[in-house]
């Protein structure tokens, strides 16, 4: 029962560095969600994906990228991180049936990132 | 200001004390309702959906008050293992089934 795993689980990255969080999930789902949630912030939306191919942006984008070329993979990507980019980052997703009926977004167990 | 807003508490009860948590939303467009869980340092998880006549479970129950944009959600008899942090969230419900979160209500129950 994997659901929804996120790699790496922890980062530390210098300012300027980039890096990439990959987000895999094994239920078919067609919608995935990358937030970040921060003290006393909640979680918040940074990019989002209705299905493989399609991307868009979310309440907090600049800085980030993402990509879907795979149904069951999300991908963000830091291009040049700043210390402003700490935070931990969850993954989560959804299917149609599941959003519509009971609003219940599956997270991964989050990647906890520090930017120097 | 911020699309949910909470109190973060923190709310220290005691054992089988009742505990209610109040949200509001600033959105007049929002269409569903939910309260998720985080245990701390873990992933978010669904407690409950809300509804619009109410809803329980167990010793759960939810409240929407659309008139004046308001959600709550009462614990009774609280156990030690409620000790979590309780999203408020609310979605628009357009196509794309984003969830907007509040920052949390921190609640800590003590034996």
């Amino acid at each position: 029962n994997a659901g929804v795993t996120q790699t790496p689980k922890f980062r530390v990255l210098k300012t300027g560095q980039s890096m990439t969080l990959l987000c895999a999930q094994d239920m078919n789902h067609e919608y995935m969600y990358w937030y970040r949630q921060d003290p006393g912030m909640g979680l918040r939306l940074i990019h989002y994906s209705v299905g493989e191919g399609t991307t868009a942006k979310g309440e907090v984008p600049d800085g980030y990228n993402v990509s879907r070329l795979k149904k069951q993979n999300f991908l963000l990507g830091l291009e040049s991180a700043a210390p402003s980019q700490t935070s931990v980052y969850f993954c989560a997703s959804t299917d149609r049936a599941g959003a519509s009926n009971t609003g219940e977004l599956f997270f991964g167990e989050g990647s906890r990132l520090t930017v120097l | 200001r911020k699309e949910v807003e909470q109190d973060p508490g923190p709310f220290n009860v005691p054992e089988g004390a009742t505990v209610a948590f109040n949200c509001t939303y600033s959105n007049s467009a929002s269409q569903s309702f939910f309260w998720y869980r985080q245990d701390c340092r873990k992933e978010p998880k669904l407690l409950m959906s809300v509804y619009s006549s109410g809803n329980e479970d167990g010793r759960f129950t939810a409240q929407l008050n659309r008139a004046s944009q308001y959600i709550s959600l009462l614990i009774r008899d609280s156990k030690l293992s409620d000790s979590a942090t309780y999203l408020c969230v609310t979605s628009r419900g357009d196509s794309s089934y984003k969830l907007i979160f509040g920052s949390g209500t921190r609640l800590l129950v003590r034996p």
